[in-house]
């Protein structure tokens, strides 16, 4: 049962433009969501991140957009750069005091220069 | 270097072995969190603990897997009796007290290969 869903498995941009990188999810429990990046033989660097009680979150070059009723969440990266290529993972909390993560399977970016 | 460490980063152990995986959680973090994830997957949720203290096994085996994190030192995982299917990158996470956010920082991981 895959309560996280990242049906792309991977996306590839050119250097510059957008890459927007999406996720679904299916337990309305859910009401924190997290976007990690991770590249080969590292752990997952925490990206950023968004409240059930907004829509928008932005830090940087990074957006999270979410749409609650459609239970759809997407990363917005603006302009792509090089070292944006890694495989990025959605997750998702339910906050009854167990702040476990439910991760998607990963959606590999690639950046072409 | 005040990041969640993890030790070994690499361990091969052969069927029927113990694999015993270390977790230091970041300064000032009391909750460790592991994950496992298999190749081609996602991180998949095993336990969560506090200081002494199982707060949440729900995604551990029911079998052969035990985690502990004592008053002092690392947070250990053990896996009694490897298997050729517990090869996979165990990750340890640590996070602040509850109720700071559900962000949680992670380590390097720990590749076990079971031969």
């Amino acid at each position: 049962d895959q309560q996280v869903k990242q049906n792309s498995p991977s996306l590839s941009v050119q250097e510059g433009r957008i890459s927007i990188l999406n996720c679904d999810y299916t337990n309305s429990m859910f009401d924190y969501f997290l976007w990690y990046k991770k590249y080969p033989a590292e752990g997952p660097t925490f990206l950023i991140s968004i409240s059930s009680i907004k829509d928008k979150n932005e830090d940087g070059r990074f957006t999270v957009f979410l749409n609650k009723s459609a239970k759809h969440l997407s990363l917005h990266i603006v302009p792509s750069q090089p070292g944006d290529s890694a495989v990025y993972f959605c997750a998702a909390s339910a906050s009854f005091g167990n702040e476990k993560l439910t991760f998607g399977t990963g959606t590999r970016l690639t950046i072409i220069p | 270097n005040a990041g969640v460490m993890q030790n070994p980063r690499h361990l091969v152990r052969r069927r029927g072995q113990e694999a015993r995986l270390r977790c230091s959680p970041m300064k000032g973090h009391s909750h460790v969190y592991w994950y496992r994830q298999l190749p081609e997957e996602g991180l998949k949720f095993m336990v969560y603990l506090q200081k002494e203290n199982i707060i949440d096994e729900s995604g551990m085996p029911k079998e052969r897997f035990s985690a502990e994190f004592p008053k002092e030192g690392p947070s250990i995982l053990r896996i009694q009796q490897v298997v050729r299917g517990d090869s996979a990158a165990y990750f340890c996470a640590s996070s602040p007290l509850p109720g700071q956010g559900p962000e949680q920082y992670f380590g390097p991981g720990t590749r076990l290969t079971v031969t």
